[in-house]
């Protein structure tokens, strides 16, 4: 069966510092993969999404970035954290030929 | 672009109450549509889908079909329980394997004992 994984379920970060969150995907190829974040009252805002290795789609310019070193591994970046970046981030797989995603457990990013 | 519109929260019902969600949606084409849920702490998880028109989605005792003449897709339960307290969201995915989904801003349900 398929799992996702993705840490640090928890981090707090201080302004300018850089991050790195990590998503990876068992059990399955060539997955579609997004990062999405949820900041307070907001909802859910698609940041990147990946059809394959090296393919990232951005929906909104920020200060973050994805990148896709491999087929079942998504990174989301910053080279330096701003307040506003706050927020809870969710990793999501979907395949090809189905049209539902499965989510991973979350990152609370606390910047101070 | 697509979109998809959930009415304002929070929601706050008792223990048995009925429970109606609205969600609209805005797409081209013919697109599926999802309800996710999200207990607190934790990520998302598929409640339930429908991808086609009057197509009836349902699971753990949530329904909702897909209204294509209203373009939407209400969640309703008959009988909320305290268990049923989460944010819920709605959602649609274009058709093709590579459509990414969009969705509501997601709605509170509080349900007191």
């Amino acid at each position: 069966s398929q799992t996702i994984h993705q840490w640090p379920a928890t981090l707090v970060q201080p302004v300018g510092s850089p991050l790195s969150l990590e998503c990876t995907v068992e059990g399955t190829s060539n997955p579609n993969l997004y990062w999405y974040r949820q900041a307070a009252g907001r909802g859910l805002q698609l940041l990147f999404y990946s059809v394959g290795i090296g393919q990232i789609s951005s929906e909104v310019p920020q200060n973050l970035s994805a990148s896709r070193p491999q087929d079942r591994q998504f990174i989301l970046s910053s080279k330096k954290l701003l307040l506003s970046d706050s927020g809870f981030y969710l990793c999501a797989w979907s395949e090809g030929g189905r049209i539902e995603a499965f989510f991973g457990q979350g990152t609370r990013l606390t910047v101070v | 672009g697509d979109s998809v519109t959930q009415m304002e929260g929070p929601v706050t019902l008792s223990e048995e109450a009925f429970l109606t969600i609205n969600c609209t949606y805005t797409a081209t084409g013919y697109p599926s549509l999802f309800w996710y849920v999200q207990y607190p702490g934790e990520g998302l998880q598929l409640l339930l889908k429908a991808t086609k028109a009057d197509d009836k989605g349902s699971n753990k005792g949530f329904e909702a079909t897909y209204r294509k003449e209203t373009t939407s897709f209400h969640l309703e339960k008959g009988s909320v329980q305290v268990s049923d307290s989460a944010v819920y969201f709605c959602a649609l995915t274009a058709t093709g394997a590579n459509s990414k989904l969009t969705f509501g801003k997601g709605i509170t349900l509080s349900v007191r004992p």
